[in-house]
């Protein structure tokens, strides 16, 4: 299994509406968990952190399940300028160390005008 | 403010050769992890130092090393380059070494082996 899986999509949406994410992770350990978005052949940005009370910044809005492993990122009123790989990562933590960030492989969101 | 910086920004090498990319982390920043992005993947954990120490290392081989300078700056090594090291490396800078801190990446290099 693997450690931090994403729907791959694409997902095409039409602008203006909502969308959703989901992601799954296998280590029960893990400790901090974030979205970041990735524009193609761009460097990872950190679009937001994910508490277990849930977090909303503006338009996006995450949430975190810990009893079923998984995490979920929604889109409302969805622009253009979202389009782009949504990447989910997990910070594990196996008792020692650094584990670094896990991420998942990311979910391609096109928005359509 | 600066962000996070790597040189170079694109890099072509021979099979076999040896590849050193920098980083220099946010100001303020003592933690520098290095990440490999191969595409169609998310970015896969190589290295992380804080304070001038190693403190994790992902499952790559040893021919892959780096370190932190007193300055918190890093360099990442790769010996005997194969085809296969091919990729976008990718830098992240954090406050501290914590689970829970925010990493910020630099633009990345872009080396292509031959």
């Amino acid at each position: 299994r693997k450690e931090v899986e994403q729907d791959p999509g694409p997902f095409n949406v039409p602008e203006g509406a909502t969308v959703a994410f989901n992601c799954t992770y296998s280590n029960s350990a893990s400790q901090s968990f974030f979205w970041y978005r990735q524009d193609c052949r761009k460097e990872p940005k950190l679009l937001m952190s994910v508490y277990s009370s849930g977090n909303e910044d503006g338009r996006f809005t995450a949430q975190l399940n810990r009893a079923s492993q998984y995490i979920s990122l929604l889109i409302r009123d969805s622009k253009l300028s979202d389009s782009a790989t949504y990447l989910c990562v997990v910070n594990p933590y196996s008792g020692g160390g650094a584990d670094g960030l896990t991420f998942g492989k990311g979910t391609h969101l096109i928005i359509q005008p | 403010d600066a962000g996070v910086t790597q040189s170079p920004t694109h890099l072509i090498k021979t099979r076999g050769q040896h590849v050193t990319l920098r980083c220099s982390p946010i100001s303020g920043h003592k933690s520098v992890s290095w990440y490999q992005q191969v595409l169609g993947q998310g970015p896969q954990f190589i290295f992380q130092y804080y304070e001038k120490e190693e403190r994790g290392r992902g499952n790559f081989p040893d021919r892959f090393s780096a370190r932190q300078f007193p300055n918190y700056s890093s360099e990442l090594n790769v010996n005997a380059l194969l085809l296969g090291d091919s990729a976008l490396y990718l830098c992240a800078s954090s406050r501290d070494s914590a689970m829970n801190t925010e990493a910020f990446f630099g633009q990345g290099t872009r080396l292509t082996v031959v």
